[in-house]
């Protein structure tokens, strides 16, 4: 089956620790995107990578990082310095057109 | 920049009734604009989508939106409610630079009673 995957479903920190989210893809999609959704806010771009080796800050990165070493992986890294880490993270991907994104289950981050 | 506007965070409606979840964007450009849905604890899933055909676009689940250019709307329709529909909806505007990126609407929580 095409599909995103995303893991695990459920992840528990501790303050002051690295966290990575997993996103993985097998829809030959070009681009990834991250997203973090708190209640009544919607979603908010967190980082974007159009192609390998390349990616962009979307509108809250601070806190944030990430790789694309591979086309069907774009892993989050939640740092430390990210000050209010708990929330519901999205990643989606899209085709070549660009023109609709596809989203994988989420991550749902608890910071204990 | 893009911005999307969605009227009313909760929609209460009965079973059998006419569903309208109201979105209006703004865009510098012609948009792209999208309806996904999603159940607790998932991810989005695509209702429907506007490219620039059709102004009434037909998604799944008996859903339809149409876009009105004038009032910059892009309402979101069923004929008739389903208690399978109870879920929040989010409405996105395409972005107007790099490569697709969406802004979202805070989404509304769409109630079903019996």
């Amino acid at each position: 089956d095409g599909g995103i995957t995303q893991s695990p479903k459920y992840l528990f920190r501790k303050e002051g620790q690295n966290v990575t989210l997993s996103c993985e893809q097998n829809l030959n999609h070009d681009a990834m995107y991250w997203y973090r959704q708190d209640p009544g806010q919607g979603l908010r771009l967190i980082y974007y990578s159009q192609i390998v080796n390349d990616f962009q800050k979307g509108d809250i990165a601070e806190g944030y990082s990430v790789s694309r070493e591979k086309k069907e992986s774009f892993p989050l890294t939640v740092t430390s310095a990210q000050k209010n880490p708990t929330a519901f993270y999205l990643c989606a991907s899209a085709d070549s057109a660009g023109n609709t994104q596809y989203f994988g289950p989420g991550t749902r981050l608890t910071v204990l | 920049a893009q911005s999307v506007t969605q009227l009313g965070s909760h929609v209460s409606v009965s079973e059998g009734a006419l569903v309208l979840l109201r979105c209006n964007y703004s865009s510098s450009v012609p948009p792209y604009l999208f309806w996904y849905v999603q159940y607790p604890n998932q991810g989005l899933q695509l209702l429907l989508k506007y490219t620039s055909a059709a102004t009434l676009v037909k998604g799944i689940n008996g859903f339809e939106a149409e876009f009105k250019k004038s009032e910059t709307s892009f309402h979101l329709t069923k004929p008739s409610a389903h208690m399978s529909d109870a879920a929040e909806y989010f409405c996105a505007v395409s972005g107007d630079s790099g490569y697709s990126t969406l802004t979202f609407g805070k989404g509304t929580m769409l109630l079903v009673s019996p």
